[in-house]
Order: C-alpha cells, then sequence, then structure tokens
C-alpha cells in the first residue's frame, strides 16, 4: 500500500497524559498537512510541512501541541497534558508540489 | 464571517435526481478550489479540482464563480452510492493553510 499511513489508528488516553502520533506521508510527497476533525465538522488545520521545515502552524493550537518531521519523511504529533477537548480525529495529509491533498485513514484520540 | 461556508443539508434526494452544491469563500486572493468526499468516519478523499474553466469527470461537473466567490458541485443521476459528506477546500491567498468547509451531507435513498 503506497497511500498515507498513520499509526495508532486508535488511541485511548487519560487526562493529562502525553500522546504521539506518526504519520508517513506518500513516498516523495514533499508536502505534509495536520489536521483535526470532530463531529460534524470539516478538519481543521493544525500545520503544514515543507520538506522539513515546518511553514505554517495554526493560531488555534497552544503550546501544548507540537509537530516534527525531522528528516522530511515521516512526521509525529504530540499532545502534551492532554484535556478532554482533544478527543478528535487526527488526519495527516500529504501533497507534491501541489494543493491535491491525500489523506491517511487518521488516528481517533479519546481522552477520559 | 465564515472563510469557507457551506450549507450542511442534509440533501435527500432519490436515486437518479440532479443535485448541486455550492461553497462560499470570503478570502478574494484565493488560488485553488477542490471537492474531497468524506464518507462516515473514514478520510475525505479527493474527488475533483476546481479550475477557471470548470471541470467535469462523469456525473460529477465543479464549477468556479469568482466574481461571487463560490464553487459548486453538481451530480447527476444520483446513485445510492453517492451518499456521503462534501466537503470543499479553498487554498491560497497569501498563506499555505487550506481551509475546509463544514461539509455537507447527501443521502440519496431508492
Amino acid at each position: 500500500d503506497t497511500g498515507v499511513s498513520q499509526d495508532p489508528r486508535h488511541k485511548i488516553t487519560k487526562r493529562g497524559q502525553n500522546v504521539t502520533f506518526r504519520c508517513d506521508p506518500i513516498s516523495e510527497h514533499n508536502r505534509l498537512y495536520w489536521y483535526r476533525q470532530t463531529l460534524g465538522q470539516g478538519p481543521e488545520f493544525l500545520t503544514y510541512f515543507q520538506n522539513e521545515a515546518q511553514l505554517e502552524k495554526s493560531r488555534l493550537l497552544s503550546d501544548r501541541f507540537s509537530a516534527e518531521r525531522p528528516k522530511g519523511s515521516f512526521s509525529t504529533l504530540e499532545i502534551q497534558r492532554t484535556e478532554q477537548g482533544d478527543s478528535a480525529m487526527y488526519l495527516c495529509a500529504s501533497s507534491l508540489e501541489s494543493d491535491e491533498q491525500y489523506f491517511g485513514p487518521g488516528t481517533r484520540l479519546t481522552v477520559t | 464571517r465564515k472563510e469557507v461556508e457551506q450549507d450542511p443539508g442534509p440533501f435527500n434526494v432519490p436515486e437518479g435526481a440532479t443535485v448541486a452544491f455550492n461553497c462560499t469563500y470570503s478570502n478574494s486572493a484565493s488560488q485553488s478550489f477542490f471537492w474531497y468526499r468524506q464518507d462516515c468516519r473514514k478520510e475525505p478523499k479527493l474527488l475533483m479540482s476546481v479550475y477557471s474553466s470548470g471541470n467535469e469527470d462523469g456525473r460529477f461537473t465543479a464549477q468556479l464563480n469568482r466574481a461571487s466567490q463560490y464553487i459548486s458541485l453538481l451530480i447527476r443521476d444520483s446513485k445510492l452510492s453517492d451518499s456521503a459528506t462534501y466537503l470543499c477546500v479553498v487554498n491560497g491567498g497569501g498563506s499555505y493553510i487550506p481551509t475546509f468547509g463544514r461539509g455537507t451531507s447527501l443521502i440519496v435513498h431508492p
């Protein structure tokens, strides 16, 4: 399968714990995006990488969220001190020199 | 005013019907536009790009109206399998941030 992959697919954590998600984009795609989606809403932009450079970060993203793409390939999204409001689907997408994005299956986070 | 607005629906139509969705955007400098389809509890999948000259792919037609700042999606001869949420995306306008609408729900019934 050469699509975007995400791991884990589901994560249940207690409030206050840290969680880390991984995204592997389509091979050679230089652009990588992270989104958060809650029920009944469209995906909400979190951050964008072009190769290893983080070029955009949503103003809505608190300091508890951080993302990396150290070698311009896979990316990680970490949420520190999780809150119940962080419960959502976290989506990763990649693209190659265009705005046509291809999404992974997402990581569903539940904070109890 | 939200940057990208869609009527959430649901649009409930019989098989074979023609249905159209609109999506309005506020940033006149926006440069690229797309429609995505999202099935329940699945990831969005690219349906089609929206070009200035319009775009047609089988039963689906997408159009862009820059003057009025909206894009549209027309689905002809609806199938049961077209039931999904349709998301519009607007890019550009001075940033790399793609902005999604909240989606329009379509239900096609027999």
